[in-house]
This record gives structure tokens, C-alpha cells and sequence, in this order.
């Protein structure tokens, strides 16, 4: 079973500027979760999806920050304009909806870096 | 305010011995405990979990406590390994949400 795929791994970027980070997860996972996990912090939620549909969405900073799932599969995360406290791992993760306690399936993370 | 802690960043053993890594929560409405191990450059991979109607489980050389009442989690590993070294997650959830995270512990063993 092929697991969360992520690209690219790292970019780095002058602040102000765009960025975009792909998320394929699990085959048949229904949620999708975006972390940002900034160093020597734990992963933090950006937003959960199940399906295309937003479950949580609380701790998105919707002023530069947005998601999509399109089709309910491969999602996209934007940065728009980017700030130098983005610099952070951001973690694409993904569950079934028959796993009991949504056992989380984790891809490699995209290592952002904001000059 | 942080919901999970990890007071201890960072935790050396020797090959061999007991590992134990500690984790304290404020709610008491969670229903699952879980642990997250990640490598440099990895994501983080689920290591054990437990719900919050027991206090024990074990998998291999893993097992996890649960104390409800003081809120307190702990892993203990035996006996630790090289391989074990990375750094460790403790995280909750209540079911259908996302995994609320602490900071984290760097275990070391050494050989």
C-alpha cells in the first residue's frame, strides 16, 4: 500500500511571495489533514477535510492561508502572501473512516523556508 | 494554553535499559492517547495507542499507561534499542477530530 506522498520536499522563498504544497493521500482515505509543525513545536492542525468537505478549518489563518480538496482525493495547500513565521514542516496526513480512533497516516512533510 | 506537554525535551538511555517518556493532558473529555515516533526528514509514524477506558496496553517491547485521574500518560520502552532513537509525540484526540500534539521528547540510546 503506497503511503501519503508530498511535494515538493523543501522550498525556500523571499517572504511576500507565493507557495503551493501538494498532498496525495492513502487510497480510500476519506479525511485529509494539513499540520504545520514549526521547530521544536509538535504538529499543529491547519485544516481537516473529509472528502471535499471542510470538517475543521479553526486554526487556518484564512488571510494568506487556503486549501482545497478537489474531487475529495489530492489536495493543495497556499500560501499567499508568505511571512517569515511560515518557516515550518508542513505535514500532510490522512485516516479512514473505519479506523477507530483515526489512525493518522503521515507523508515525509514539506520543509518550507521563508527568507 | 497547551493541552498536551511534554515537559522533558530531550531523554538519554543506555542500550538496553528501560526507556520511560511522560505526557500530561488538561481535558479529561479525550478518548484516545496515542504515540507518534518521527525520524529526521520523516513524517511522524504511529507507534501505540490507548482509550481512555483502559489503563494499559502493550506491544512488544511498548507499553503505554494511562493514570485518568492525575492525567498522565506515559511510554515505556524495554528494552530500548539504537533503532529507537527519534524523537517522540505524545497526542490526543477526541474521536472524528484531529490529533492534538506536545512538543515532543528526543530519546538517545546509546550503545
Amino acid at each position: 500500500e503506497a503511503g501519503v506522498a508530498q511535494s515538493p520536499r523543501y522550498k525556500i522563498i523571499e517572504k511576500r511571495q507565493s507557495v503551493a504544497f501538494w498532498c496525495n493521500p492513502i487510497s480510500g482515505h476519506a479525511t485529509l489533514y494539513w499540520y504545520q509543525q514549526i521547530l521544536g513545536q509538535g504538529p499543529k492542525l491547519l485544516i481537516q477535510f473529509q472528502n471535499n468537505g471542510v470538517v475543521d478549518d479553526s486554526q487556518l489563518p484564512k488571510d494568506r492561508f487556503s486549501a482545497e480538496r478537489l474531487k475529495g482525493v489530492d489536495s493543495t495547500l497556499k500560501i499567499q502572501p508568505a511571512k517569515l513565521e511560515d518557516s515550518a514542516v508542513y505535514l500532510c496526513a490522512s485516516s479512514s473512516v473505519e479506523s477507530s480512533y483515526n489512525e493518522q497516516f503521515f507523508g515525509p512533510g514539506t520543509r518550507l523556508t521563508v527568507l | 494554553d497547551q493541552q498536551v506537554k511534554q515537559n522533558s525535551p530531550s531523554l538519554s538511555v543506555q542500550e538496553g535499559r528501560i526507556s520511560i517518556l511522560n505526557c500530561d493532558y488538561t481535558n479529561s473529555m479525550f478518548d484516545y492517547f496515542l504515540w507518534y515516533k518521527k525520524y529526521p526528514a520523516e513524517g511522524p509514524t504511529f507507534l501505540i495507542s490507548i482509550s481512555s477506558i483502559k489503563d494499559k496496553n502493550e506491544d512488544g517491547r511498548f507499553t503505554v499507561f494511562l493514570n485518568k485521574s492525575a492525567k498522565h500518560l506515559s511510554l515505556h520502552i524495554v528494552p530500548s534499542q539504537p533503532g529507537d532513537s527519534a524523537v517522540y509525540f505524545c497526542a490526543v484526540l477526541v474521536a472524528g477530530t484531529a490529533l492534538i500534539f506536545g512538543k515532543g521528547t528526543t530519546l538517545s540510546v546509546s550503545s
